[in-house]
């Protein structure tokens, strides 16, 4: 089975702070896809990145950096120099190969409050 | 492209009623799923559909709810009777392939009173 686990509930920072939202999954899949989606105050879910198991290079795009890890099966994603637009619960997701049949099964989120 | 559509955006309506949700996929998009977001529960993969046929239902709560999928462009999420406990935001998402981004609609705010 699939299961994508956010242990930090909420997170508060004060503007310019660096935060790191952690998110450790499991599957039995050897092929799966990683996604971190935002969700501002609006409610729109919003793509922020997809990522495929066989490719563990760390990616950064702007202030935005994700870390792969299959060794401890965890797809962290920091946000440096926070800002107070960042505030938004960011979820974690998980589309496992062929047994999971892609299905995209979010995390329970983390809601990150940035304080100016 | 006018991304993932839904409507209506917001409904209200009385316990007992039906209540049809509606969504249309981005062209071209194999994969079509239906999720609710409720506090409690998070986001539950309801059903989702590949070239309109429906592979996986097992989220569905329960036979008050019904998904059907007629063509390429168009979804339904019906729940009949409907009752309080179904208030939730639902989401309906597609996707070019199989693992490739998921794109998702606005949502459809459901109160049932």
């Amino acid at each position: 089975a699939q299961k994508v686990t956010q242990a930090q509930t909420e997170i508060s920072v004060v503007e310019k702070e660096d935060v790191t939202l952690d998110c450790v999954y499991e599957t039995r899949d050897t092929t799966y896809y990683l996604f971190w989606y935002k969700q501002p105050p609006s409610g729109e879910l919003v793509f922020l990145i997809r990522r495929n198991s066989f490719d563990e290079q760390n990616e950064i795009s702007g202030r935005y950096s994700w870390n792969f890890q299959k060794s401890t099966s965890s797809f962290n994603f920091t946000i440096t120099a926070s800002q107070v637009v960042d505030s938004a619960v960011y979820f974690c997701a998980l589309s496992g190969g062929v047994d999971s049949s892609y299905k995209l099964i979010f995390g329970s989120g983390t809601r990150l409050l940035v304080r100016p | 492209d006018a991304g993932v559509i839904q409507s209506p955006r917001h409904e209200v309506t009385e316990m007992g009623q039906e209540v049809t949700l509606r969504c249309k996929p981005i062209s071209g998009h194999d994969y079509l799923f239906w999720y609710r977001q409720t506090m409690m529960r998070g986001l539950e993969l309801l059903i989702y559909f590949n070239n309109n046929v429906p592979i996986d239902d097992s989220g569905m709560p329960e036979d008050r709810f019904s998904a059907k999928m007629p063509n390429a462009s168009f979804s339904t999420l019906k729940i009949q009777p409907s009752e309080p406990r179904d208030s939730a935001v639902y989401f309906c998402a597609s996707s070019l392939r199989a693992g490739y981004g998921y794109t998702f609609g606005s949502g459809t705010r459901l109160t049932v009173v």
